[in-house]
């Protein structure tokens, strides 16, 4: 059975960082590209932006609203994707979903979410 | 706002079809194909129901179907059942600088 959790939520202070996990299992972490979204409280569904394989260069893309601040990165001798979000600012609360990426556009997987709450 | 349009609500009745449209532009959704649709339960992490425009993945119901013209994509529920109250979100990938885009999600409604 395929698992992502997320991890690493929590209340955090304006200016603060913050390094979100998503621990897989069930299937093969290293073959696949993965990806994290965020979805603000009432609101839809934002990309964040995605890794891929190593098997592909292991490079990142972003969203151009989460350019500079939001760092994603994989240890896929863990099999753990990371998402590092600096200078956390009050609109950076929501809850974040990490998730595989299948190809463009598709998301089959998704973890059950980690809200991060940013207020002073 | 959304790069893509959806309604913000739609409704029907037990057994009934309906359909959620989205709409992009030729820099998105008439670009590519692929768009997906996924549904969303109050408190879950969305599921994939719908990619590459008209594929299912294995475990969803048949009674999901997507299509595609021009800048605006589909997804029809046919045999609407209780379970699939939900809010549905259309993606696409772009051209753009953001390369993946979503709708601003419709609520489902079923009466």
């Amino acid at each position: 059975e395929v698992q992502l959790v997320e991890s690493g939520g929590g209340l955090v202070q304006p200016g603060r960082s913050l390094r979100l996990s998503c621990g897989v299992s069930g299937f093969s972490f290293g073959d696949y590209a993965m990806s994290w979204f965020r979805q603000a409280p009432g609101k839809g569904l934002e990309w964040v932006g995605f890794i891929r394989s190593n098997l592909h260069g292991g490079t990142t893309d972003y969203a151009a609203s989460m350019q500079g601040r939001f760092t994603i990165s994989r240890d896929d001798s863990k099999g753990i994707a990371y998402l590092q979000v600096n200078s956390l600012k009050t609109e950076d609360t929501a809850v974040y979903y990490c998730n595989r990426r299948l190809k463009a556009s598709a998301f089959d997987y998704w973890g059950q979410g980690t809200l991060v709450t940013v207020s002073s | 706002q959304s790069a893509l349009t959806q309604p913000a609500s739609v409704s029907g009745s037990p057994g009934q079809s309906i359909t959620i449209s989205c709409t992009g532009t030729s820099s998105d959704v008439g670009g590519y194909n692929y768009v997906s649709w996924y549904q969303q339960h109050p408190g879950k992490g969305p599921k994939l129901m719908i990619y590459d425009v008209t594929n299912r993945p294995s475990g969803v119901s048949n009674r999901f179907s997507g299509s595609k013209s021009g800048n605006t994509a589909s997804l029809t529920i046919s045999g609407l059942q209780a379970e699939d109250e939900a809010d549905y979100y259309c993606s696409s990938y772009t051209s753009g600088s953001t390369l993946e885009v979503f709708g601003g999600g419709t609520k489902l409604t079923v009466l």
